[in-house]
């Protein structure tokens, strides 16, 4: 089967560095993305990677390898506004989406 | 670019009604639209895949008479809750992309309260 597996819940500080971690088991791969959604609203694209390596976006950044179906993404100086939930989701061979629970991340002052 | 717009954002219902959820690709033609549902602190859940003039292909467990779909044009998507009830109670949330892009665009949800 598909499965996609990230930890529930993390804490860090404000102005701290967090890694938000995915593993992946999928029947082919297209790409894996990263989403934020707070609560309430739907997600918003984060990041996209296809190649393994590190893809730096300002304060985010998202890892691959594919050979290890594993991802993270990289938070730095976080902010308050970066409370939210953290989806990552890979593309199958079939260009279907599958998704994982969600990271929520819980920034403290 | 690639705006997705869902209307309306909210919505409440007595029960055995039915609702219409539009969603609307509005800067882009999406060749393909999916319709998700997510539970509180749940991740999404895919109900339903829409191509353009075809029939929307449900995914196990979702009653495709009970969730109707609808991909009249390359702009609108329409999903239909019939004969609602509480427990269709949930956030509903589309998404569009095309055949060049790997990305799907998502429309800002539905909050569909069935009283």
């Amino acid at each position: 089967g598909q499965n996609i597996d990230q930890p529930t819940e993390m804490t860090a500080t404000e102005g701290a560095i967090v890694q938000i971690n995915c593993t992946y088991q999928t029947s082919g791969f297209n790409g894996l993305f990263w989403y934020q959604q707070h609560a309430g609203e739907a997600p918003t694209f984060l990041s996209y990677n296809v190649l393994d390596g590190l893809e730096e976006k300002g304060r985010f950044s998202s890892f691959l390898s594919r050979s290890k179906g594993y991802s993270y993404l990289l938070l730095k100086e976080l902010q308050m506004k970066d409370s939210a939930s953290y989806l990552c989701a890979v593309l199958d061979s079939n260009y279907q989406l599958i998704w994982g629970a969600g990271t929520k991340l819980i920034i403290k002052p | 670019g690639a705006v997705v717009s869902q209307h309306p954002s909210r919505v409440i219902c007595k029960s055995g009604t039915s609702v219409k959820i539009e969603c609307r690709s509005l800067d882009f033609q999406a060749t393909t639209m999916f319709w998700y549902r997510q539970f509180p602190k749940k991740s999404l859940m895919l109900m339903a895949t829409s191509n353009e003039g075809s029939k929307a292909t449900y995914e196990q467990g979702v009653e495709k008479d009970k969730f109707l779909i609808n991909h009249a044009s390359l702009t609108l998507s329409t999903l239909t809750v019939t004969s609602a009830h509480p427990e269709d109670s949930s956030f509903y949330i589309c998404s569009a992309s095309t055949r060049e892009w790997n990305e799907q665009f998502f429309g800002p949800g539905t909050r569909l309260t069935v009283l």
